[in-house]
């Protein structure tokens, strides 16, 4: 069964630092999505892609946050100078194309601890 | 906007009895989607069932159900004998589905319910 895919599954990085989360969507799904969920609290949506650009983003994604898709497979959530607050489980998801929704399907979720 | 309300924080059921989470929604659009989603101690978001609002029948997979009063806004998942390995965060989301100028296509999650199965 196809799967979204995320590495690491857990990454300490100290603050000020830049980190780079990966995932791998389903490959014939066209749109993309992160949340996060800080420890014990709701999940949260960041920001949705779909051809190559932004769909919508949250105010939590402010200008230290960016997503790219670089090779046609990877997207990748980037957070440029990392706070503590930023410390929380990030899920990647994936959809079908438009007009057939469904559901997201998400990622195991990377672990970020900032220190 | 669209919110989702999950009321029951934390619950406790014994093994193979049934238990029901209950989830209301605000909206104002009359086509959308609705799930349930399973997260265990391990983290994963895992899809439970699906409702689509257009669909009357409420959705049914093996031992979880949903009762999906549309007027009421209200959709609850029912788990019937219960098993240790429902021991979980269950939440409820809603998403618009997208297509034409709909670009809003995020899911909102309630805050989750925390739902023990005792042995």
């Amino acid at each position: 069964e196809p799967e979204v895919t995320q590495t690491p599954s857990h990454q300490v990085t100290q603050m000020g630092q830049e980190v780079i989360l990966r995932c791998v969507p389903i490959s014939n799904h066209l749109y993309f999505y992160w949340y996060r969920q800080i420890l014990g609290q709701k999940v949260e949506f960041l920001v949705s892609f779909y051809n190559n650009e932004i769909s919508e983003k949250s105010e939590i994604f402010d200008d230290q946050f960016s997503v790219e898709r670089p090779d046609g497979s990877n997207f990748t959530l980037k957070i440029r100078s990392t706070k503590l607050e930023d410390s929380a489980m990030y899920f990647c998801a994936s959809s079908e194309r438009r007009g057939r929704l469904t559901e997201a399907f998400f990622g195991q979720g990377t672990r970020l601890t900032v220190v | 906007a669209q919110t989702v309300t999950q009321s029951q924080p934390e619950m406790s059921v014994q093994e193979a009895e049934t238990v029901t989470l209950s989830c209301t929604y605000d909206t104002s659009e009359s086509n959308y989607y609705l799930f349930w989603y399973k997260q265990p101690p391990s983290r994963q978001m895992i899809l439970v069932i699906r409702q689509e609002a257009y669909k009357q029948q409420n959705a049914t997979e093996n031992r979880f159900s949903v009762n999906f009063q549309k007027a009421a806004k209200s959709f609850s998942l029912k788990i019937s004998d219960s098993q240790l390995g429902d021991t979980a965060m269950y939440f409820c989301a809603f998403m618009k589905p997208k297509g034409g100028l709909n670009r809003d296509d995020k899911i909102i999650f309630g805050k989750g319910t925390r739902l023990h199965i005792l042995p």
